[in-house]
This record gives C-alpha cells, sequence and structure tokens, in this order.
C-alpha cells in the first residue's frame, strides 16, 4: 500500500496570508493525488485532483503542484471559510490512500 | 447535481453485519462508478472499495473479504454490508461518486456515524 505522509500536522496561519501544505507518496504516484477540505461534521470536499486540476467552481486560491513523490497544496489570501482539515488522497494504486491530515488553524 | 444520503443503524454489537444504504437523488446510479468510504479517530480515512452497476466490485484488501457492495438501480441506491464487524469498524460511512476520469471523489454524503458495541 502506498503509504501518505501530509506536513505540518497543524499549520497557524493569519487571514489573508498563503499556507503551503505538504503531501509526500512513498513511492511514485505520477500525478494522481487529489486534495481535499473537510470542515467539522461534513464530508470532505474535492479540491484538486491529478494533482493541479481545479473542480469547475473551485476557487483559483487553491493551487496544487508537484509530481513524483512530493506534493503541495498552496491557499492564497486565506479566507475565513478555508481554516479546515486538509487531506490528500493517492489513486495511483490500489489500494486508494489518504493521508493522515493538515489543520489550518488561525493564527 | 446528484446528491447522496447514507442511512442505516447507527448501532451494531460486535460479531454482526452492518448494513448501509446510500440513495442518490438528482442523477443517473447507473452512469458513474461509486465508493465507499469511512473515518474513523484511529485510521482517519479509509477506501472500503469501488462499485460500477455493471462490473463487480474492487475492495480494500485491508477488510479482509469482510465487505459487499452491490447497485440497485431500480431505486437508485448503493448498500455496503460489512460482515463481523468489531470496534475497529466503529467510524462515520461515506458514500461517494467516483469522477469521471479520476479515482477521487467529487460527490459525496454526508455520512452516516456506525459505532459497534455490545
Amino acid at each position: 500500500e502506498i503509504v501518505m505522509t501530509q506536513s505540518p500536522a497543524i499549520l497557524s496561519v493569519s487571514p489573508g496570508e498563503r499556507a503551503t501544505l505538504s503531501c509526500r507518496a512513498s513511492q511514485s504516484i505520477s500525478s494522481d493525488l487529489a486534495w481535499y477540505q473537510q470542515k467539522p461534521g461534513q464530508a470532505p470536499r474535492l479540491l484538486i485532483y491529478g494533482a493541479s486540476t481545479r473542480p469547475i467552481g473551485m476557487p483559483a486560491r487553491f493551487r496544487g503542484s508537484g509530481s513524483g513523490t512530493e506534493y503541495t497544496l498552496t491557499i492564497n489570501s486565506l479566507q475565513p471559510e478555508d481554516f479546515a482539515v486538509y487531506y490528500c488522497q493517492q489513486y495511483n494504486k490500489w489500494p486508494l490512500s489518504f493521508g493522515q491530515g493538515t489543520k489550518v488553524e488561525i493564527k | 447535481q446528484v446528491q447522496l444520503q447514507e442511512s442505516g443503524p447507527g448501532l451494531v454489537k460486535p460479531s454482526e453485519t452492518l448494513s448501509l444504504t446510500c440513495t442518490a437523488s438528482g442523477g443517473s446510479i447507473s452512469s458513474y462508478h461509486w465508493g465507499w468510504i469511512r473515518q474513523s479517530p484511529g485510521k482517519g480515512l479509509e477506501w472500503i472499495g469501488f462499485i460500477y452497476h455493471s462490473e463487480p466490485p474492487n475492495y480494500n484488501p485491508s477488510l479482509k473479504g469482510r465487505a459487499i457492495m452491490s447497485v440497485d438501480t431500480s431505486k437508485n441506491q448503493l448498500s455496503l454490508r460489512l460482515n463481523s464487524v468489531t470496534a475497529a469498524d466503529t467510524a462515520v460511512y461515506y458514500c461517494a461518486r467516483r469522477g469521471l476520469t479520476f479515482e477521487a471523489f467529487d460527490i459525496w454524503g454526508p455520512g452516516t456515524r456506525v459505532t459497534v458495541s455490545a
């Protein structure tokens, strides 16, 4: 199974600033990576797939990048509604696997 | 836009079978692949499996053959059965739609919490 490791576990950021979240795969996943946002009591919401593609309607401040084993989610100009937990997920090989999450909290 | 809603008992006894249903509205369940995912404090998010109405399901090997998924196109529903449950199966269970061109999940149900306890 491919192990996904996210860092940091908690990221403290002020509103309006940029957040940079990392996700590392235990082997190359060829950009078969998705990012999700989850708020308390809600299901995850897809932010990014294919490492860098936003679904229709997703704000441009969410930007995904990376390749091979290293991936980054950048959230520019953090809005109040962006404070949440973020997960990465690989779909290069079965079983699909998720990272343990990064909580973005208000500084 | 399709919407999903999970349903089922919130409490299941150890060694019994967990049975959940996911009802889709606003779109046909026959047009997409679907998945089940669960989330627990101990294991985080865990993929259970994929199903498409005309293909055999695919399961996470970690479930050791205990999971059975099916589709009822006449009711526009998915179902999940998990046999021989233990406390480790306590989680929030989600059904979700798989993307057309990627194996991530673009639409999720709100989830249903299942506790395994005597």
